[in-house]
């Protein structure tokens, strides 16, 4: 069973530019949240999808957005990318009901 | 708001020494606790939680009590082993619309030598 998988596993960008990354989620989990973690932090809350819907929103501004798709995979969208964007990006699973949080191994992403 | 406060890193310490990494909380209401683990190149792991007062999780040698009175949480295991490596994540988690949304600290690295 193949848990939470991301890709890319590394993207290089400049400022300016959009950016897509993709996850999908443990078998049979239909909730998809995505983190950004920055080096030397933790974790930051950008959203959480459920059927294919935005459930809850972090404090991250429009230019973050994302979708989910029937099959529960999910797509992180950044735009105008800047500096401070730079910072390993993290998808994570569960079932709606709750439980548990899988988490990717990440995107790490880099914008020069 | 919500905030997680973990000792600063890194901890260094010698394989079968004792571990403790601190944590305390800020939180309105009563969240539940949760210690992740993160490997080199991996993604977060959940090690142990606790959802209640006094409750202790345990898991793989580690643990750590829920300490209303003190707002703590603090993570300990009695003997280290070098693949203990790792950063280690406190964090509270809060409902919000019907979902659990973590908060999480900004992470201690543990580094055991042999």
């Amino acid at each position: 069973d193949a848990g939470v998988t991301q890709s890319p596993t590394h993207l290089i960008k400049t400022r300016g530019q959009q950016v897509t990354l993709r996850c999908s989620p443990k078998s049979g989990h239909d909730t998809v949240s995505w983190y950004q973690q920055a080096l030397g932090q933790g974790p930051q809350f950008i959203f959480q999808y459920y059927e294919e819907e935005e459930r809850q929103r972090g404090n991250f501004p429009d230019r973050f957005s994302g979708h989910q798709y029937p099959n529960y995979s999910s797509e992180l969208n950044v735009n105008a990318l800047l500096l401070g964007d730079s910072a390993l990006y993290l998808c994570a699973s569960s079932l709606s009901s709750g439980g548990k949080l899988f988490f990717g191994s990440g995107t790490q992403l880099s914008v020069l | 708001g919500n905030s997680v406060t973990q000792m600063e890193g890194p901890v260094t310490l010698s394989e079968e020494a004792f571990l403790t990494i601190n944590c305390t909380y800020t939180a309105t209401g009563y969240p539940s606790l949760f210690w992740y683990v993160q490997y080199p190149g991996e993604g977060l792991q959940l090690l142990l939680k606790a959802t209640k007062a006094d409750d202790k999780g345990s898991n793989k040698g580690f643990e750590a009590t829920y300490r209303k009175e003190t707002t703590s949480f603090h993570l300990e295991k009695g003997s280290v082993q070098v693949s203990d490596s790792a950063v280690y994540f406190c964090a509270l988690s809060r409902v919000s619309g019907g979902s659990y949304i973590p908060t999480f600290g900004r992470g201690t690295s543990l580094i055991v030598h042999p």
